[in-house]
């Protein structure tokens, strides 16, 4: 299907574990994003990446880790999960970065560390 | 550091009335400023955006925003509400390396 999508929609694990999102875009847009959504605090940007192999940092990058090996996939991975990544992850991307670029997100993951 | 405030939480409205969602940014220049509505269980779409020019900006489903510099606003109205709208409502503006800045949210609740 056309669009942006994540694997999985929902993830329970435990904490220590390696966990990994998946974000899959077939737009073929530069620019890909990672975002947690936390009561309270909106959206905040993890990581971001301009093109394959170009990653950079975002708000709240620790504890985050992430590739661009292909320019439609961008996983997230959390090397060893903590309760504070409990969140819902979601997924973006665009043509480029300005104002005048719209984002488009995915359907998020939910993640839950025990 | 810049920031994007939504003073309410929740608003409930009854469906038909009129809404207003308030939004709050802190920036020097004129930032480029976003809605986005969040279904739930879905991800977030684009209701509207503003970059220059014409204050009063209108989106899709009925939505329109109006940019007040005075006031650091840019506040998101909709003249009948209908159920469906019931939501999360995110104001964003795009800080100085061009990235998005979300406010905290609010979600609508619809009366019948």
């Amino acid at each position: 299907d056309a669009g942006i999508t994540q694997s999985p929609r929902y993830k329970i694990t435990e904490t220590g574990r390696q966990v990994t999102l998946m974000c899959h875009q077939t737009w073929s847009h530069s620019y890909m994003f990672w975002y947690r959504q936390d009561l309270g605090h909106g959206l905040r940007l993890i990581y971001y990446s301009a093109a394959a192999d170009i990653t950079d940092k975002g708000e709240v990058p620790d504890g985050y880790v992430v590739s661009r090996s292909k320019t439609e996939n961008f996983p997230l991975t959390l090397e060893s999960a903590t309760r504070s990544q409990t969140s819902v992850y979601f997924c973006a991307s665009s043509v480029g970065l300005a104002g005048n670029n719209e984002q488009f997100f995915g359907p998020g993951t939910r993640l839950t560390v025990l | 550091a810049q920031s994007v405030t939504q003073p309410d939480i929740h608003i409930t409205v009854s469906e038909g009335a009129s809404l207003e969602l308030r939004c709050n940014y802190s920036y020097g220049a004129t930032p480029y400023l976003f809605w986005y509505v969040q279904s739930p269980g879905q991800g977030l779409q684009l209701l509207l955006k503003y970059f220059s020019g014409d204050t009063l900006v209108q989106g899709i489903k009925g939505f329109e925003a109006e940019f007040k510099r005075s006031q650091s606003s840019f506040n998101l109205r909709k003249p009948s509400v209908h159920w469906s709208d019931a939501a999360e409502y995110f104001c964003a503006s795009e800080d100085s390396s061009y990235k998005l800045i979300f406010g905290s949210g609010t979600r609508l609740l619809v009366r019948p």
